[in-house]
This record gives C-alpha cells, sequence and structure tokens, in this order.
C-alpha cells in the first residue's frame, strides 16, 4: 500500500532564505506528484506537477524534483517571503490511479 | 467563475443528528470527489464521482452517502452523525479524473463537530 510522509511536520524561517521541503513515498509505481499549497480556512492550490517520466518542474520561486527510484520528491523555494507562510502537502497518484497525500509542512516565514 | 464552492462553511451537530453538505462547480467537470482532512493525517478519500449519476466509494466511505443528480452539483450526507465525523471536509473537482496533466480544483472546506 502507498504510503507518503512528509517531514517535518512544521518548519520556520527567516525572510529571505532558500528552504527546501521533503516528501518520500513507499511505493515507486507512480503516475505522477503533485505538491499543493493549503491556506487556513481555505482549500488546497495545486502548485506543481511532476510527471512520472520528469526530473523536475519551475514555477516561479518553486522548483519541485522527483526521484521515483529512491521515492522521493523535494519542492524548493528560492528567496522566501511571508506570503510563503502555509502549508505545503504533496500527493502521489499510484498504480490505481488514486491520489495518496502526505499529511503536510507547516511553513512560517517570519519577517 | 466561483470555481468549487461548499456549503455550510461550519456546522455542529449533535451525536445521532443528520445533516447533508452540499458542493458545487461551475468548471463543467466531469469528476467530483469528498475528501475528509484530519489533524496529523492527508486528506482521506470518501466517495468520489466520474460523471452525473455515478457515484463510487474511496478509501473510508462508512458513515457516508453522496448523490450526483447535477453534472454540477456533489451532495455529501451524514444520516447518523459520530463523534469520530468530526473533520474538515474537502469536495474536489477534476476535468479528467487525472490524465496528463489534470490536476484537481478544491472547494474552501467545511469544518464539523460532532458533540
Amino acid at each position: 500500500k502507498q504510503e507518503v510522509t512528509q517531514i517535518p511536520a512544521a518548519l520556520s524561517v527567516p525572510e529571505g532564505e532558500n528552504l527546501v521541503l521533503n516528501c518520500s513515498f513507499t511505493d515507486s509505481a507512480i503516475y505522477n506528484l503533485q505538491w499543493f499549497r493549503q491556506d487556513p480556512g481555505k482549500g488546497l492550490t495545486s502548485l506543481l506537477l511532476i510527471q512520472s517520466s520528469q526530473r523536475e518542474q519551475t514555477s516561479g520561486r518553486l522548483n519541485a524534483s522527483l526521484d521515483k527510484s529512491s521515492g522521493r520528491s523535494t519542492l524548493y523555494i528560492a528567496a522566501s517571503q511571508p506570503g510563503d507562510s502555509a502549508t505545503y502537502l504533496c500527493a502521489v497518484r499510484d498504480s490505481n490511479y488514486q491520489l495518496i497525500w502526505g499529511a503536510g509542512t507547516k511553513l512560517i516565514i517570519k519577517p | 467563475n466561483a470555481g468549487v464552492t461548499q456549503t455550510p462553511k461550519f456546522r455542529v451537530l449533535k451525536t445521532g443528528q443528520s445533516m447533508t453538505l452540499l458542493c458545487a462547480q461551475d468548471m463543467n467537470h466531469e469528476y467530483m470527489y469528498w475528501y475528509r482532512q484530519d489533524p496529523g493525517m492527508g486528506l482521506r478519500l470518501i466517495h468520489y464521482s466520474v460523471g452525473e449519476g455515478t457515484t463510487a466509494k474511496g478509501e473510508v466511505p462508512d458513515g457516508y452517502n453522496v448523490s450526483r443528480l447535477k453534472k454540477q452539483n456533489f451532495l455529501l450526507g451524514l444520516e447518523s452523525a459520530a463523534p469520530s465525523q468530526t473533520s474538515v471536509y474537502f469536495c474536489a473537482s477534476s476535468s479528467n479524473g487525472g490524465a496528463g496533466t489534470d490536476t484537481q480544483y478544491f472547494g474552501p472546506g467545511t469544518r464539523l463537530t460532532v458533540l
């Protein structure tokens, strides 16, 4: 059974720092992996989607990588800003085409 | 466009009461989903629908029922609420079920407390 883990559960860094969020999954048979952002009291917003054949995707200051063989993905945020404060979730689409979610990393950027 | 909307935003129920959560989307999406989110856990799929008039069970369907009478609406019902159903409920929709670069669009959530 596919399991998705995100460590740490919470992270606090000063504004301006570059940071990396981690996501690991137990079964490498995936179709794709997505990173979402969740703001308090709001729904989730898709940030980046990486197909199983891809190694990375970039959008602005965000870069997501995928290493299927090791079951890992990272979300790199450059030059962090207070507005980046949110919970970041990763989800993999498994061999049954279901989305399996991590519990998320709560990120706080201190001004 | 409103995207995905959910009604109500908050609700408190007593054990044994029933209620219906309404999800509406204006993107003409075929697929709709109901998730629950509990502290320290990832989202878990309750039920989903691949089109008007269809529904299917997800990972945690017990204690819930759903209906998709109209393409734009997906209703989640709790017939006899239990404290274990205290959670935040999210509705989502997508155009083609995740094929290719398809992604899900989420509503703002409903926070349900069962006493």
